[in-house]
């Protein structure tokens, strides 16, 4: 199984301050044969399900702000809020689509200092 | 647009099978892969497998010998079905859309079962 370690657990930080999330895979998501990272990040709000923000680890998904950006390659990968909104506290997962079995991260809790 | 709801009992009996439907509208369910999830109370988030768009099934090594995946393209429905549940298998549980080379895009709210005598 691909293993994949966020750093860190939780994170607070002050409304409209950049909030950084890393992440790392125990072997490369990158597929050779389309160059894409199969690295996915979602938001969970608490009683909620998981929501798609970033998808082949840079994308973001239609309708997100672009306040949130990834980046990353092969096996390390940040989640990056630039400016924190009272709205984006929240869980944030990685994940790895490149096989199976999928796996996420454990999360990071991120909160307003 | 698309959406997903998932049903099922609450409460499960240790030893019993749990069975769950998810109930897609909005999207062709022969269409896609459809992929069920599952997380602890205040835990992370753990993938049960799925079943594509050709009707193949893909399970985790963890579950495998317990989960079977099927789907009802006259209903538009995919169902989960987990043998000899413990404790340890009480979680919310989601059903969720995706694509070979694309992640899970759309997500049921999710299912709390839990199992307890």
């Amino acid at each position: 199984d691909i293993v994949m370690t966020q750093s860190p657990d939780s994170l607070a930080v002050s409304l409209g301050e950049r909030a950084t999330i890393d992440c790392k895979s125990s072997q490369s998501v990158l597929y050779s044969s389309d160059n894409k990272n199969y690295l996915a990040w979602f938001q969970q709000k608490p009683g909620q399900p998981p929501k798609l923000i970033i998808y082949w680890a840079s994308i973001r998904e239609s309708g997100v702000p672009d306040r949130f950006s990834g980046s990353g390659s092969g096996t390390d990968f940040t989640l990056t809020i630039s400016s924190l909104q009272a709205e984006d506290v929240a869980v944030y997962y990685c994940q790895q689509y490149y096989g199976t079995p999928y796996t996420f991260g454990q999360g990071t809790k991120l909160e307003i200092k | 647009q698309v959406q997903l709801q998932e049903s099922g009992p609450g409460l499960v009996k240790p030893s019993e099978t749990l069975s769950l439907t998810c109930t897609v509208s909005g999207a062709a369910i022969s269409s896609y892969y459809w992929s069920w999830i599952r997380q602890p109370p205040g835990e992370g988030l753990e993938w049960i497998g799925y079943i594509s768009d050709s009707g193949s099934t893909n399970y985790n090594p963890s579950l495998k010998s317990r989960v079977t995946i099927s789907v009802d393209t006259s209903k538009n429905q995919c169902s989960l079905k987990l043998s000899s549940v413990t404790a340890a298998d009480t979680a919310v549980y989601y059903c969720a859309r995706h694509y070979v080379s694309y992640s899970f895009d759309y997500w049921g709210q999710g299912t709390l079962v839990t199992v307890s005598s």
